[in-house]
């Protein structure tokens, strides 16, 4: 059936390293992908996205990459700060309306 | 200035009553979702509404009835409440009208059926 899982359900790294969130898909008609953060308390928030015609977007601090061919994304986030401790969830979209969210990582950032 | 609204926060209840979240966006979008987060985190869409027009209804009960009475809102109503049922619900919407578009959600109305 549709699913889109992660590969590290927790992931640890200390303040100003780089983080990286690995997730798998498995729709290879999906043609959209996000990355949403999840704060303690909140709604899942949404950080950066990429169409399937591309294979690497950057933002502020963070970078989407997007590997077809093994069906997977991973977001990747330079100089980590305690203010990115959140949990991570990777989404895609085949067209339309309907996004499959992924399990989710938690990401814990280290003083 | 909140995006999108619920209400309430916080949802304590005994099992069999009806209950019902409400849900506000004021960005002007078309569309508007609920999903279901578990304890472990897991998020799953329940029901996609378009300009008011049901478009999503994933395998929920049919306890769980939504409504949309303009493009501003959509209210999830939950019948005989289930222990099962305890989840934070989370309202989102999106400016798409058949185009994927990020969507934005609500704060999450944390259920707890006793």
């Amino acid at each position: 059936g549709e699913s889109v899982g992660l590969h590290l359900p927790t992931l640890s790294v200390q303040e100003g390293d780089n983080s990286i969130i690995n997730c798998a898909y498995s729709n290879s008609a999906s043609d959209y992908f996000i990355w949403y953060k999840q704060e303690s308390g909140k709604g899942p928030q949404f950080i950066i996205d990429i169409r399937s015609n591309m294979d690497k977007r950057q933002g502020q601090r963070v970078t989407v990459l997007l590997n077809k061919t093994v069906k997977h994304l991973s977001l990747q986030i330079a100089a980590t700060q305690p203010g990115d401790s959140a949990v991570y969830f990777c989404a895609e979209n085949t067209g339309g309306f309907k996004t499959i969210f992924g399990a989710g990582t938690r990401l814990f950032v280290k003083a | 200035d909140t995006a999108v609204s619920q209400t309430p926060k916080y949802l304590v209840t005994q099992m069999g009553n009806d209950k019902s979240i409400k849900c506000e966006q004021n960005l002007g979008h078309d569309t508007m979702y609920w999903y279901k987060q578990d304890s472990k985190k897991f998020l799953k869409i329940m029901f996609s509404y378009n300009n008011k027009e049901l478009i999503i209804n994933e395998t929920v009960p049919n306890r769980f009835s939504p409504k949309s009475p303009d493009k501003a809102h959509l209210n999830l109503h939950i019948n005989s409440l289930e222990l099962g049922d305890s989840a934070v619900y989370f309202c989102a919407s999106s400016g798409g009208a058949g185009v994927q578009e990020t969507q934005y959600f609500g704060p999450g109305t944390r259920l707890l059926v006793l």
